[in-house]
């Protein structure tokens, strides 16, 4: 089975401080996506990596970054933490090309304070 | 840019009724489209997908066809069940891989 691993289920941060965010898939994925989740709003790409390295920007990035210095790995950054960030943050990967399934993680649930 | 749009929720439905959640799109080209289920307490997971303008994504009861003159990939089920109580979302994959998502529908079944 396809597994993608987000390192928390809850995180609490301060405001300000910078957040890390992993995620781990284990099935050799090329590409892999960060969403957050708001109610009313569904999933809003916040970045979209294509290989190592490769990333481009979603539909929602300020105030994010990310990194993907190996396949299995992709990292959200909140680079200083605002209230507004608080939310269900979702990692998924699936293989290369527009006709294949996205395997998601269970999410984590940041507040920021 | 593309975009998906979905009917609003939350839908209320008695046991054994007929659904219908609305899902159009906006894209250049031709994406794929796919509808995602997430149940309460769970991650989201695909449910059905079509490819190809004129496909029928099918499973657990569930249909949707890719209508590319309309623009609309709607999910439909004859007869639904208690367990069917999930947020459903439509989705897109444009050409380079990125996968759009819309607001998501949320269903609730009643006995």
């Amino acid at each position: 089975d396809v597994k993608v691993t987000q390192s928390s289920r809850y995180l609490v941060k301060r405001t300000g401080e910078k957040v890390f965010l992993e995620c781990v898939q284990d099935m050799d994925h090329e590409n892999m996506f960060w969403y957050r989740q708001d109610p009313g709003l569904g999933l809003r790409l916040i970045y979209f990596s294509y290989d190592v390295k490769m990333k481009e920007k979603g539909d929602i990035p300020e105030g994010y970054s990310v990194s993907r210095e190996k396949k299995e790995r992709f990292s959200l950054i909140l680079e200083s933490a605002s209230t507004n960030q608080t939310s269900m943050y979702l990692c998924a990967s699936r293989l290369q090309g527009a006709k294949t399934e996205a395997f998601f993680g269970q999410g984590t649930r940041l507040t920021v304070v | 840019g593309d975009s998906v749009t979905q009917m609003e929720g939350p839908v209320t439905l008695s046991e054994e009724a007929f659904l219908t959640i609305n899902c159009t799109y906006t894209a250049t080209g031709y994406p794929s489209l796919f509808w995602y289920v997430q149940y309460p307490g769970e991650g989201l997971q695909l449910l059905l997908k079509a490819t190809k303008a004129d496909d029928k994504g099918s499973n657990k009861g569930f249909e949707a066809t890719y209508r590319k003159e309309t623009t609309s990939f709607h999910l439909e089920k004859g007869s639904v069940q208690v367990s069917d109580s999930a947020v459903y979302f439509c989705a897109l994959s444009d050409r380079v891989g990125k996968l759009i998502f819309g607001q998501g529908t949320e269903l609730s079944v009643k006995p």
